[in-house]
């Protein structure tokens, strides 16, 4: 059974910095691509960045690029997200996913709170 | 980048109705690269739909895509108590990033 855990989540103040953390167990994990989702209190989904099962290539989405950085520890099967210069519009619920077109395996989430 | 467009924001059915769900993209979305999930309060999303079509692993038949170019459709033909919740659609084709639908929510009338 796939299952996949999140962790790191908290209250930041605008500037800081917060790592995420994604425990993954139940399948191939150095094979897959693995991405984060996040949804800001009340809002939609918004894809945040993928790494690349392979080839450990990343992407991100505009407005965290240069600032949020993925990866991943494929003796532990865990993947990150280092988030440095938070703003208050990085307020959200931060979903750990599987793949990197659409997502059939979510966790649970972690809330990151941006406030002074 | 691709603009996705959900109708209705809300669409307030009974247990046992039909409910139908449009999306609609500002660019034809290539090869049919669209998902569906659910969403339940408080919960995380679930895949429903990939492919614009083809339902994910253990989803029910009363779970259906269609569509094609910019217009899609996710339709429940028999709406369950559990069915009652927020469904987004997302693109996958081209290039990044994705993005997803605002949301339909459906509720109990």
């Amino acid at each position: 059974e796939v299952e996949l855990l999140e962790s790191g989540g908290g209250l930041a103040q605008p500037g800081g910095s917060l790592r995420l953390s994604c425990a993954a167990s139940g399948f191939t994990f150095s094979s897959n691509a693995m991405s984060w989702v996040r949804q800001a209190p009340g809002k939609g989904l918004e894809w945040v960045s993928v790494v690349y099962g392979g080839t450990e290539s990343t992407d991100y989405v505009d407005s965290v690029k240069g600032r949020f950085t993925i990866s991943r520890d494929h003796a532990k099967s865990m993947v990150f997200l280092q988030m440095n210069s938070l703003r208050v519009e990085d307020t959200a619920v931060y979903y750990c996913a599987k793949g990197k077109y659409f997502f059939e395996y979510w966790g649970q989430g972690t809330l990151v709170t941006v406030s002074s | 980048e691709i603009v996705l467009t959900q109708s209705p924001g809300t669409l307030s059915l009974s247990p046992g109705e039909r409910a139908t769900l449009s999306c609609r993209a500002s660019q034809s979305v290539s090869s049919s690269f669209l998902a569906w999930y659910q969403q339940i309060p408080g919960q995380a999303p679930r895949l429903l739909i990939y492919g614009a079509s083809t339902r994910a692993a253990g989803i029910p038949d009363r779970f259906s895509g269609s569509g094609s170019g910019t217009d899609f459709t996710l339709t429940i033909s028999r709406l369950e108590p559990d069915d009652f919740a927020v469904y987004y659609c997302q693109r996958y084709d081209g290039s990044l990033p994705w993005t997803f639908g605002q949301g339909t929510k459906v509720e109990i009338k």
